[in-house]
């Protein structure tokens, strides 16, 4: 079975423009979840969708956003981006249903870099 | 709400030593309790989980941990360490009240030295 599949790898992008991040998660998987890894913060949970539905998010302003497709791809955006954005964006796809007890599987992040 | 802490930012042990890596939580209910590895320039890997039973849970790669429920700690251990366990380790937490919200600790380095 194919993992978690995320592109970009890498971005480099200026402040103030806006990025979209793709994550395809592992075949049958139809919950996505998106964190943001940095040195100084840890993982931080960003959201979480299952069946196109966002079930959970984290304390994240509103400029980012996400959505998921009937298909379970995700994808994350965000908007009028900031220098503190700079960070490793990590998708991870699960069988969690309505239990909550699966784990996770993560793919390989985005590298994202702010100017 | 729910929180976990690793209060070692780093450990540090010789190879064929025992190794601890140490996770506290806190949840509204029943936690679902979970470890990650994050080797260099590669992806967080699922090691082990809790869900409810015996204690002591069985993972990857010869880790295990025991969870107690009265300290609120679900530590990593692992009877003799490789220099290859050296790595970043994340302790996660979700509550069973179908919240699916992950949070992970900060993580702990381990370096185990030959």
């Amino acid at each position: 079975k194919a993992g978690v599949t995320q592109t970009p790898r890498y971005l480099i992008k200026t402040r103030g423009q806006q990025v979209t991040l793709s994550c395809s998660p592992i075949s049958g998987h139809r919950s996505v979840s998106w964190y943001q890894q940095t040195p100084g913060q840890g993982l931080q949970f960003l959201f979480e969708y299952f069946s196109e539905t966002q079930r959970n998010k984290g304390n994240f302003p509103g400029r980012f956003s996400g959505r998921q497709f009937s298909n379970s791809r995700s994808e994350m955006n965000v908007s009028t981006l900031e220098l503190g954005d700079s960070a490793l964006y990590l998708c991870a796809s699960s069988l969690t249903g309505t239990s909550s007890y699966n784990e996770q599987f993560f793919g390989p992040g985005t590298r994202l870099t702010v100017l | 709400a729910q929180s976990v802490a690793q209060p070692e930012d780093q450990v540090n042990v010789a190879e064929g030593n025992p190794l601890t890596v140490k996770c506290t939580y806190s949840v509204s209910g029943n936690p679902y309790l979970f470890w990650y590895v994050q080797y260099p320039n590669r992806g967080l890997q699922f090691l082990l989980k809790y869900i409810t039973g015996d204690n002591l849970v069985k993972g990857s790669y010869g880790f295990e941990a025991e969870f107690n429920k009265s300290q609120t700690s679900f530590h990593l251990k692992k009877p003799s360490a490789l220099v290859s366990d050296s790595a970043l380790y994340f302790c996660a937490v979700r509550d069973d009240g179908g919240g699916f919200k992950t949070i992970f600790g900060a993580g702990t380095r381990l370096f185990v030295k030959a």
